[in-house]
Order: C-alpha cells, then sequence, then structure tokens
C-alpha cells in the first residue's frame, strides 16, 4: 500500500500524559499536512511542512503541540500534558505541493480519546 | 474568518435516489474547491478539485459544478448505492491565504438504505 499511513490508530490516554503521533507519507511528496477534527466539526488545519521546514502554523497549535519532519519524510505531533479538550481525530495529510490544487492525500487519522 | 457551509448536516435517501449536497464558500480570493468523500474507518478520498467558474467534473455516478462568483458547489449522486454511504466533506483554498491548507466545511452526512 502507497498511501499516506499514520500510527496508531487509536489512543486513549488520561489528562495529563504526553501522547505522540506519526504519519508516514506518500514517497517523494514534499508537503506534509497536519489537520484536527473534533466532533461535529470539519477538519481543522493545524500545521504543516514542505520537506523538512515547518512553515506554518495555526493559532490552534497551542505551545503544548510540536511537529517535526526530520529528514523531510515521516512526520510526529507530540502533544504534551494532555486535556479533554484535545480528544479529536488527528488527520495527515501529503502532495507534491507544486499549486494550490494539487490533490491532499489523507491518512485514516489517529483517534484520540483523553480521559 | 474564512467559513465554508455545508448543508444538508446529514441526508437518509433510498437505494437508487439522486440527490444533492450544497457547499458554500467564500467568493473573494477563491483558488481551488476541493471534495472529499471519506468512509468510516477509512481515509477521506478526494474526489475532485475544481477552479474555474462554471466547472463541471464527473466521476462514475457522482458530479460536482462549481459557481465561483456567488459561492457554491453542488455535488450530484445519480442513483445512489448503499456503498455511497459517507460523510462528503468539500473544502476550499484561497489567494493570499495559507499556503494550499484546505479549509473545510462540516460535511454532508450521507446514508442510503438497501
Amino acid at each position: 500500500d502507497t498511501g499516506v499511513s499514520q500510527d496508531p490508530r487509536h489512543k486513549i490516554t488520561k489528562r495529563g500524559q504526553n501522547v505522540t503521533f506519526r504519519c508516514d507519507p506518500i514517497s517523494e511528496h514534499n508537503r506534509l499536512y497536519w489537520y484536527r477534527q473534533t466532533l461535529g466539526q470539519g477538519p481543522e488545519f493545524l500545521t504543516y511542512f514542505q520537506n523538512e521546514a515547518q512553515l506554518e502554523k495555526s493559532r490552534l497549535l497551542s505551545d503544548r503541540f510540536s511537529a517535526e519532519r526530520p529528514k523531510g519524510s515521516f512526520s510526529t505531533l507530540e502533544i504534551q500534558r494532555t486535556e479533554q479538550g484535545d480528544s479529536a481525530m488527528y488527520l495527515c495529510a501529503s502532495n507534491q505541493g507544486v499549486t494550490y490544487t494539487d490533490t491532499q492525500y489523507f491518512g485514516p487519522g489517529t483517534r484520540l480519546t483523553v480521559l | 474568518i474564512l467559513n465554508v457551509e455545508q448543508s444538508p448536516q446529514s441526508l437518509h435517501v433510498q437505494e437508487g435516489d439522486s440527490t444533492n449536497f450544497t457547499c458554500s464558500f467564500p467568493s473573494s480570493n477563491f483558488y481551488a474547491l476541493h471534495w472529499y468523500r471519506w468512509e468510516t474507518a477509512k481515509s477521506p478520498e478526494a474526489l475532485f478539485v475544481m477552479t474555474l467558474n462554471g466547472d463541471e467534473k464527473k466521476k462514475g455516478r457522482i458530479s460536482a459544478t462549481l459557481n465561483t462568483k456567488e459561492g457554491y458547489s453542488y455535488l450530484y449522486i445519480k442513483g445512489s448505492q448503499p456503498e455511497d454511504s459517507a460523510t462528503y466533506l468539500c473544502a476550499f483554498t484561497n489567494y493570499g491565504g495559507s499556503q494550499g491548507n484546505l479549509i473545510f466545511g462540516k460535511g454532508t452526512k450521507l446514508s442510503v438504505k438497501p
């Protein structure tokens, strides 16, 4: 399967714990995006990378959130000191990033539940 | 704040019915409109990307139209099948905004009964 993969698919944690998610984009895709979908809402942009450079972060990305993309391949999203409001589906997407119309290809998401 | 509205929020139809959904978006600085289909426990699947006013795209029984001047897009499904059951999301990108990140609506959840 050459699609976008995410790990884990589900994560249950207690409030105050740290969690880390991983995204493996489609090979050779330069851009990698993170989105978050909370209950009843559409996905909302969090951040994106052009190769290994993190070029933009949404105001939704508090200082408890950090994302990395070492070597411009896979990416990790870490949430420190989780809160119940962090419960959501975290989606990763990738594309070539040549134009703004390039399709973003999504992974299946990581569903986080904070107890 | 850029807002994308989708209606209806949910829809229940019988197998064989044709149906359509609406996506409304800000018409200023429009760049592209994307439609995705998202089945439970799967990845959102890209259906269409449209950029030009009056654009029409078709994929099997699914088609979409775009009006950038008034800021709306319609998605049509002809002869709905149970496998069409999914949430249909629209998203747009605009000039001057972030470089290509999608602004999504809340989606229309379609249920097709056999």
